[in-house]
């Protein structure tokens, strides 16, 4: 199984401010990487796939890199609705996924 | 736009039985792969198992392998998924997901239906 590691486990940032969030996988996942927005008492919401493409309707604050086993999610400068909690997925191996336990971002 | 609306939910007792739908629209619903992902109170995700759009592959997450059975009935754009054997650990709120056509390009989620496992 590939393991997903996601840091820092919380991260406190202010409103304006950019963030940087981290995932990295026990072995290469090439760039088969997503990222998805959870907040409270909300389904997850695709944000990022295939490492650094923006899905439909995602604004251009979010942006992804990496590939192989080290990968970001940047949000250039935060708004209070980016508040939420992180989860990147590997899917080198399709279907048998697995995610991130997650980076909590909340406001500084 | 893509809805996925997920139903089924309750609470159980250990041992009993389970059966979730997920109703879809907005998409050809027999051309994509669908998923279930569950997380328990408080917790992170976990990828259940997954369905090939026409029914012919299926795969499960070894924790509900021969518990748990994942359907479709494509006439009626709708994804189920059995769950025998529940036990308190299976205890989460289960998401229905559009998964890949021939390329995987994320998941798209619907609103979850929360199962309950307790005596």
């Amino acid at each position: 199984e590939i393991v997903m590691t996601q840091s820092p486990g919380t991260l406190s940032v202010s409103p304006g401010e950019r963030a940087t969030l981290s995932c990295r996988a026990s072995q290469s996942v090439s760039k088969n990487l997503a990222w998805y927005q959870q907040k409270p008492g909300q389904a997850p919401r695709l944000l990022i796939y295939d490492a650094s493409t923006r899905a439909t309707g995602v604004p251009g604050r979010f942006s992804g890199s990496g590939s192989g086993t080290d990968f970001t999610l940047t949000i250039s400068s935060l708004q209070s609705e980016d508040f939420a909690i992180y989860y990147c997925q590997q899917y080198n191996k399709w279907p048998y996924y697995t995610f991130g336990q997650g980076t909590n971002l909340d406001i500084k | 736009e893509v809805q996925l609306v997920e139903s089924g939910g309750g609470l159980v007792q250990p041992g009993g039985s389970l059966r979730l739908s997920c109703a879809a629209s907005g998409f050809a619903f027999s051309s994509y792969a669908m998923s279930w992902v569950r997380q328990a109170p408080g917790k992170g995700l976990e990828w259940v198992s997954t369905l090939s759009g026409a029914g012919g592959s299926i795969y499960y997450a070894d924790s509900v392998k021969g518990r748990f059975t994942i359907s479709r009935d494509n006439s009626k754009n709708t994804l189920y998924l059995q769950m025998t054997s529940l036990t308190v650990d299976d205890t989460a709120t289960y998401y229905c997901a559009r998964d890949a056509t021939s390329i995987f390009r994320g998941l798209y989620w619907g609103q979850g239906t929360l199962a309950t496992v307790s005596s």
